[in-house]
């Protein structure tokens, strides 16, 4: 059983830019949340897919988008990048999209870092 | 909305026990999780809470709840050098949209 995996590990951008960060799930799980992780900072969640939809979302602008493929995998999209959005991006996945008792517990994969220049 | 605090720093000597403390502000709060997150990696879950359960004890790790105060704690017994990480606490109403608290960073001292 494969963990949940991103890429790229890092990436540099300037402002203004676009750019797209790709999760794939653990075996089993149907279900992608992502979050932002400014330096010294916990995790800030943006949204969440379930089966191809979005089923949630932080406060976040709508220049982050997101998309969740057949196979459960999954796109961040941020467009027009500024300085804050440099951060790590932590995507987690879980076999549902919460409320079951332990079931749905999300499981992390390692971030990709974003550098915005 | 939802809030979550904890104090930023613990240094602890080795096979000494860890208490990291966290509060939360959110009432309705169901499931309450530790994660570690060690030098550049992602968030690995210890273990978590159901807001109905006052502790729960899974090997060398204790969590204790006062759900009248909002406080929520994890004891690690025998502190070894591999415990060196950042621990996070978060909340959540469900198991999706989880808030976390800024991470407290544990060194561990020979």
């Amino acid at each position: 059983e494969t963990g949940v995996t991103q890429s790229p590990t890092h990436l540099i951008k300037t402002r203004g830019q676009q750019v797209t960060l790709r999760c794939s799930s653990q075996s089993g799980h149907n279900t992608v949340s992502w979050y932002q992780q400014a330096l010294g900072q916990g995790p800030q969640f943006i949204f969440q897919y379930y089966r191809e939809e979005e089923n949630g979302r932080g406060n976040f602008p709508p220049r982050f988008s997101g998309l969740q493929f057949p196979n459960y995998s999954s796109e961040l999209n941020v467009n027009a990048l500024e300085l804050d959005d440099s951060a790590l991006y932590l995507c987690a996945s879980s076999v549902g999209r919460g409320g079951a008792l332990g079931k749905d517990t999300q499981y992390f994969g390692p971030g990709t870092r974003l550098t915005v220049l | 909305g939802e809030d979550v605090e904890q104090s930023l720093f613990l240094s602890v000597r080795e096979g000494d026990s860890s208490v990291i403390n966290c509060t939360y502000t959110d009432s309705s709060s169901t499931y309450l999780y530790w994660y570690k997150q060690e030098p550049g990696a992602g968030l690995q879950l210890l273990t978590y809470i159901f807001s109905n359960m006052d502790m729960k004890q899974d090997q060398r790790l204790t969590v204790l709840l006062n759900k009248k105060d909002k406080h929520l704690s994890l004891r690690i017994a025998d502190t070894q050098t591999g415990d060196s990480a950042i621990y996070f606490c978060a909340e959540g109403p469900y198991d999706y949209k989880l808030s976390f608290g800024a991470g407290t960073t544990v060194t561990v001292r020979a």
